[in-house]
């Protein structure tokens, strides 16, 4: 089945250590993004990335860092830097149907960070 | 700096009830406008995607409509069941946002519960 599968689903760590989050598409698609959620926020975007080996800082970026080695993976780290942390984060991917670029996203890590 | 506000925040109804999820949005200079479903603890579905030449699509029991000019758009839901009860969000995407994807700026919701 293709889709995007995010791991772990639950994540715990201390605070002032980093910790990489791991998201992995099959869907072919060019485009990924990640986003954070918190209780009563809407989404926010943290990094995305258009194509392999480039990618742009989002609304968020700060405590954070991506790299896109292949097209099918995308993990974030969450740094040391980053001053709350512990929220619900999201992957997506999205391809391009007609003009039109809808994104389909994985089933998220919840990160706790004490 | 666009901005996404849904209301109602949250919304309970009896089965069987039509109702609309409001969406609206400060800068009408958009790509497209998309709905997403998201069950507690879960990730996101999108239910529907409205290109910005486009005024309504629909799904099942799902329509959503878009009036770029004023900024708004609603999602429609006929016939409501216990099932549809989660977290219904909207989201908007810029123009010129050439390459492989599009940034989504997020309202934060409408939660639903549909009751027996």
């Amino acid at each position: 089945d293709g889709g995007i599968t995010q791991s772990p689903k639950y994540l715990f760590r201390k605070e002032g250590q980093n910790v990489t989050l791991s998201c992995e598409q099959n869907l072919n698609h060019d485009a990924m993004y990640w986003y954070r959620q918190d209780p009563g926020q809407g989404l926010r975007l943290i990094y995305y990335s258009q194509i392999v080996n480039d990618f742009q800082k989002g609304d968020i970026a700060e405590g954070y860092s991506v790299s896109r080695e292949k097209k099918e993976s995308f993990p974030l780290t969450v740094t040391s830097a980053q001053k709350n942390p512990t929220a619900f984060y999201l992957c997506a991917s999205s391809t391009k149907g007609q003009g039109v670029y809808e994104q389909y996203f994985g089933p998220g890590t919840r990160l706790t960070v004490t | 700096k666009q901005e996404v506000t849904q209301i109602p925040a949250a919304l309970s109804v009896p089965e069987g009830e039509n109702l609309v999820l409001n969406c609206s949005f400060t800068d009408s200079a958009i790509y497209n406008l998309q709905w997403f479903r998201q069950d507690p603890g879960k990730g996101l579905t999108s239910l529907l995607l409205i290109q910005s030449s486009q005024r309504e699509q629909t799904s099942g029991r799902l329509n959503a409509s878009l009036d770029k000019s004023s900024g708004r758009s609603t999602l429609y839901i006929a016939a409501s069941q216990p099932g549809d009860s989660a977290t219904y969000l909207c989201a908007v995407s810029p123009p010129g946002f050439t390459g492989g994807g599009n940034k989504l700026t997020f309202g934060t919701g409408t939660q639903l519960k549909v009751e027996l």
